[in-house]
């Protein structure tokens, strides 16, 4: 299995309030990642950073935002939660090169806003 | 932006037989790398096979191997000898050769019957 863990595995949480989705590796990776998995199961990127301190939004518009502070931690927050939240957020991490381009993933944040 | 397409939302397959997934992407990119992955219910994303765009051998792992047509933009993945353990949602991916974004495909939700 991959050492990429994601907490909590499911959240049920109420309209406004901020949670902090976690992710973390420890394989030393440069690259991680955020997906938002809709309903129909299609991925869309939200995030990515390539290290410490480097953070870029994906193709999809989120109103959540990441941070890079050590290489093996990349944490997600939405600082008012909406019932349009609601999803499934997927972590990855990844080399940075081109040697070895595997994505490794965590096993997903399903989160219910309520 | 790159584009990852699946036509087919749903494929199912007799155990033991032969199935075809199929994915086409675009890109005005020479150098990239073309991935499919697989999520089981409930469980972690993980890699299938791996393609490199500058490689002209279709890549193959066991039962999978790909058909990679590099001119016509096309990526299909062949599934032989199908196992009831293949039953997962399958995605096709795409990595720049800079290796920034990983964008992904609608998905590919393949059946196993008995």
């Amino acid at each position: 299995e991959a050492d990429i863990y994601q907490t909590p595995r499911y959240l049920v949480i109420g309209t406004g309030k901020k949670i902090t989705l976690e992710c973390s590796q420890t394989m030393g990776h440069d690259k991680m990642y955020w997906y938002q998995q809709d309903p129909g199961m299609e991925l869309h990127l939200i995030h990515y950073s390539y290290g410490v301190n480097s953070t870029e939004k994906g193709d999809l518009s989120s109103e959540s935002t990441v941070s890079r502070i050590r290489t093996e931690h990349f944490p997600l927050t939405l600082e008012s939660a909406r019932p349009s939240h609601t999803s499934q957020y997927l972590c990855a991490s990844s080399h940075l090169g081109t040697d070895n381009t595997e994505a490794f993933f965590g096993q997903g944040t399903r989160l219910t806003v309520v | 932006a790159q584009t990852v397409t699946q036509s087919q939302p749903e494929m199912s397959v007799q155990e033991a037989e032969t199935v075809t997934l199929s994915c086409t992407y675009d890109t005005s990119e020479s150098d990239y790398y073309l991935f499919w992955y697989k999520q089981p219910p409930s469980r972690q994303m993980i890699l299938v096979i791996r393609q490199e765009a500058y490689k002209q051998q279709n890549a193959t792992e066991n039962r999978f191997s790909v058909n990679f047509q590099k001119a016509a933009k096309s990526f299909s993945l062949k599934i032989s000898d199908s196992q009831l353990g293949d039953a997962a949602m399958y995605f096709c991916a795409y990595l720049s050769g800079s290796a920034r974004q990983l964008t992904f495909g609608s998905g590919t939700q393949l059946t196993v019957l008995p």
